[in-house]
Parts: C-alpha cells; structure tokens; sequence
C-alpha cells in the first residue's frame, strides 16, 4: 500500500484557478470512485472538501471542484482566495477496507 | 452537530503502548452506516490511515501497522480506541479519531503524542 503522488507545491494568484494532482494505481484511484480530498489549515484537523471524486457537502464553495481519469485524480481551485491557501490531501480507497492517502500538496496565493 | 475528541497521554517513553479514546457526541457509534477511524500526522508530514472499526468491532488496520495495532468500539460508552504498542521516536504525530463512510466527513480536533526517553 503506497501513498498516492500530489506535488509537494501548487501556488496561484487570487482570482486564478489552480488544479493539483493526485496519482495512484488500478488498485486504489484507478479502481475505485471514492476519492476525497481535504484542506488543513496550520494546526488544524483536515476538513472535507471533495468526496466521490467530485461531489461536494454542504457548505463547501463550488469554487471547489473535482475529477477523475484512470488512476489520476485532481482537485481544482477556482477564483482562489486568500483563505485557500493551505495544504490539500487526497484520498482513496484501497480495496479490503483500506485507504491511502496523498503526500499531501502545498498551496500558496501569491 | 456530531463532535468527536481525542483523549490520552501525551507522552510516553520508547516501547510503551499509546492509548488513546475518541469521545463522540452528537452521534451514535452503534450507527450500521459508519466506521470510526483513526489517522496520524508526524510533525511537519502528510496523513496516514491507521485502521478503522465499526460497531460490531469488525477491524482493519494498516499493513504497515497492522502487528502493533488495536482498535475497539465502545457503544455503552459512545466511544472507540486505539492502542499502538511498542512505540518508537516514529510514533511522534498528532493523532486524529474520525468517521468513516466513504469519506472522513468527521474529525477530531486531533492530539499530540511525543515518544521520547
């Protein structure tokens, strides 16, 4: 069970749109639509932003969105705030009850 | 509004076993829909799956924790555990209790545990 790829950075302007990915294999992204993604402020718990590769809950800004092709996920940002800047974490589900997470990208609003 | 806290020592010395309890409110544990899990952050690193379980104790752990992992569900207390023995200086994370379903939709606010002698 490998931890799937995300860049270790991702940075935009405000207004601009940034997308990060999230690479696994067949056996987690590829194989699975139960992909989530999740922001974490400094110091603070993960908070659910994407889940089934692209839906949203309430009350998370539809400037968040997301995707899926083969065994790559990715999580876009649009219209980016200065509140977004944080660390984004995939997710996926692994088979057998199991789960993996990303690595984990920085974003930055410069 | 479910809430979830995690309660435990916050340090402990190389080869003891971590104990610590997740609290939920505003839910129920004995819910056939969710599983409660457990996930860590070293210092400075990403996430990592521990293991979930649900009601009726049914586990899964990790593989790369999978011999030194416990996790229990208390549903007369509303609460579940995690028990990581054998620790090492590794072990330092803050650790986080959540629900599961598909998604973690649910966190604890997480807590410290530093392995040090």
């Amino acid at each position: 069970q490998s931890a799937l790829t995300q860049p270790p950075s991702a940075s935009g302007s405000p207004g601009q749109s940034v997308t990060i990915s999230c690479t696994g294999t067949s056996s987690d992204v590829g194989g699975y639509n139960y992909v989530s993604w999740y922001q974490q402020h400094p110091g603070k718990a993960p908070k659910l932003m994407i889940y089934e590769v692209s839906k949203r809950p309430s009350g998370v800004p539809d400037r968040f969105s997301g995707s899926k092709s083969g065994s790559t996920a990715s999580l876009t940002v649009s219209g980016l705030q200065t509140e977004d800047e944080a660390d984004y974490y995939c997710t996926s589900y692994a088979g057998s009850n199991s789960w993996v997470f990303g690595g984990g990208t920085k974003l930055t609003v410069l | 509004q479910l809430q979830l806290q995690e309660s435990g020592p916050g340090l402990l010395k190389p080869s003891e076993t971590l104990s610590l309890t997740c609290t939920v409110s505003g839910g129920s544990v004995s819910s056939r829909t969710y599983y409660w899990g457990w996930v860590r952050q070293p210092p400075g690193k990403g996430l990592e799956w521990i293991g979930s379980a649900d009601y009726s104790e049914s586990t899964y752990y990790n593989p790369s924790l999978k011999s030194r992992v416990t996790i229990s569900v208390d549903t007369s207390k509303n609460q579940f555990s995690l028990r990581l023995t054998s620790v090492t200086a590794a072990d330092t994370a803050v650790y986080y209790c959540a629900r599961l379903e598909l998604q973690f939709d649910f966190w604890g606010q997480g807590t410290l545990v530093t392995v040090s002698s």
